[in-house]
């Protein structure tokens, strides 16, 4: 089926630390979009990634998809508190199914 | 970006009665809109696919007779929950799109309570 695994459920780092969440896919994707969801909030767009092996860099964040376009991790280097949420990818089929991962809780010990 | 809203951000409603949810993107057209359930501390749970002017897509185990969806125009679309029962309690959460590969744009979320 045309399901998406993100991995870990949750993850809890204490402030300073790296954290990565990875989703994947048994079938190639067309493309796949990351997500953040503050606490209490709605998601919100972060990236999308569309060629193999395309790496994309926000400040913090790096976004890597795989060669072959069945996998794809979001990294934050050293965490902040401004960080806590739950990042969601979204996979694209490419037969108008869009699919959420089941998201990665991040909490923050500071 | 481009934005969505939704309404109301939450409503308590007496069991057997029904709520109709609004999402309007504000500033641009929406050629799709999507509509999610989301239980506490997990994840969004895709209920039916609507575009303009044509019936709504629901996925598998969502009840079309129950949640009923309308896509009037290219900015509005809603959902009603009828004969709401405290089973149907949730944030219930739509998403807007100018194309299939388009970034998504969410409204607020709806919290529905049913008691």
């Amino acid at each position: 089926g045309q399901q998406v695994m993100q991995i870990p459920q949750y993850q809890h780092v204490q402030e300073g630390e790296d954290f990565t969440t990875y989703c994947n896919s048994s079938t190639t994707l067309s493309n796949i979009q990351w997500y953040k969801q503050r606490p209490g909030g709605h998601p919100v767009f972060l990236i999308q990634l569309v060629k193999s092996g395309e790496v994309k860099k926000q400040k913090r964040l790096t976004f890597q998809f795989g060669e072959a376009k069945k996998n794809s991790s979001l990294h934050i280097t050293a965490t902040q508190t401004t960080d806590v949420g739950t990042y969601f990818c979204r996979a694209n089929f490419g037969n108008e199914k869009l699919t959420f991962g089941t998201g990665t809780r991040l909490t923050i010990i500071p | 970006g481009a934005v969505v809203s939704q309404h109301p951000s939450w409503v308590i409603c007496k069991s057997g009665t029904s709520v109709k949810i609004e999402c309007r993107s504000l500033d641009f057209q929406a050629t799709t809109m999507f509509w999610y359930r989301q239980f506490p501390k997990q994840s969004l749970m895709l209920m039916a696919t609507s575009n303009e002017g044509s019936k709504a897509t629901y996925e598998q185990g969502v009840e079309k007779d129950k949640f009923l969806i309308n896509h009037a125009s290219l900015t509005l679309s809603t959902l009603t929950v009828t004969s709401a029962h405290p089973e149907d309690s949730s944030f219930y959460i739509c998403s807007a799109v100018r194309g299939l590969n388009t970034e998504a744009f969410f409204g607020q979320g709806t919290r529905l309570t049913v008691v």
